[in-house]
């Protein structure tokens, strides 16, 4: 069973919409979740990330998070063309140690 | 701002050649995590290192040794290059195991091995 799981997708949205991308994850220890964007060729950028349950907001981004349900997501409003990337999602247990569990992406297209 | 760097972006190597990656990071941080990344597999831990010195396995290890000699710098080496290590290999660097703090990457460097 995989630690961390994605739809891989390729989802696709509409200029102006909301994309909404989801992740789960199996270790119920787990405190620090994080998002990451990978543009094709580049490595990954951290976008933002969320301990406590509720949603996080960030400029055009929300993260929530879910820890009963081992569900974290991210939307993200009034989608772009340069919002087009892999969306990587990232789990840490500092119970378990330093290891991140990243999942396989999801591949986000903004169609203009 | 947290930089990581690489010591190539893009290196082809032949099959049986010893292949060293370098990675240094400028933010004094402690932990430090070398990854490749394929198509479908997401990214894989291969390697990390908590201090100087220190390392541990990740999920990955066969085929790939590691250097930490000094905090700002650790080095990937393939001992014996093959075809299945060509890859996308990414190094990310961390404050520490401090509840919270994310990981920065490096901008990575794409392997061949023919």
């Amino acid at each position: 069973q995989k630690e961390v799981e994605q739809n891989s997708g390729p989802l696709s949205v509409p200029e102006g919409a909301i994309a909404s991308l989801n992740c789960t994850y199996s270790d119920r220890g787990s405190q620090s979740f994080f998002w990451y964007r990978q543009y094709s060729g580049k490595s990954p950028e951290l976008i933002m990330f969320i301990y406590s349950n509720g949603d996080k907001e960030d400029g055009r981004f929300t993260a929530q998070l879910n820890k009963a349900s081992q569900y974290v997501s991210l939307l993200i409003r009034d989608s772009q063309p340069s919002d087009s990337a892999t969306y990587l999602c990232a789990v840490n247990n500092p119970n378990t140690g330093n290891q991140f569990y990243f999942g396989t992406g999801t591949s986000l297209t903004v169609i203009p | 701002d947290v930089k990581v760097t690489q010591s190539s972006r893009y290196l082809v190597k032949r099959t049986g050649e010893k292949v060293f990656l370098e990675c240094v990071q400028d933010m004094d941080h402690e932990n430090m995590f070398w990854y490749r990344q394929d198509p479908g597999l997401g990214l894989r831990l291969i390697y990390f290192s908590y201090d100087v010195k220190m390392k541990e396995k990740g999920d990955i290890p066969e085929g790939y040794s590691v250097s930490r000699e000094k905090k700002e710098r650790f080095s990937l080496i393939l001992e014996s290059a093959s075809t299945n290590q060509t890859s996308m290999y990414l190094c990310a660097s961390r404050l520490g195991p401090i509840w919270g703090y994310e990981q920065y990457f490096g901008p990575g460097t794409r392997l061949t091995v023919t």
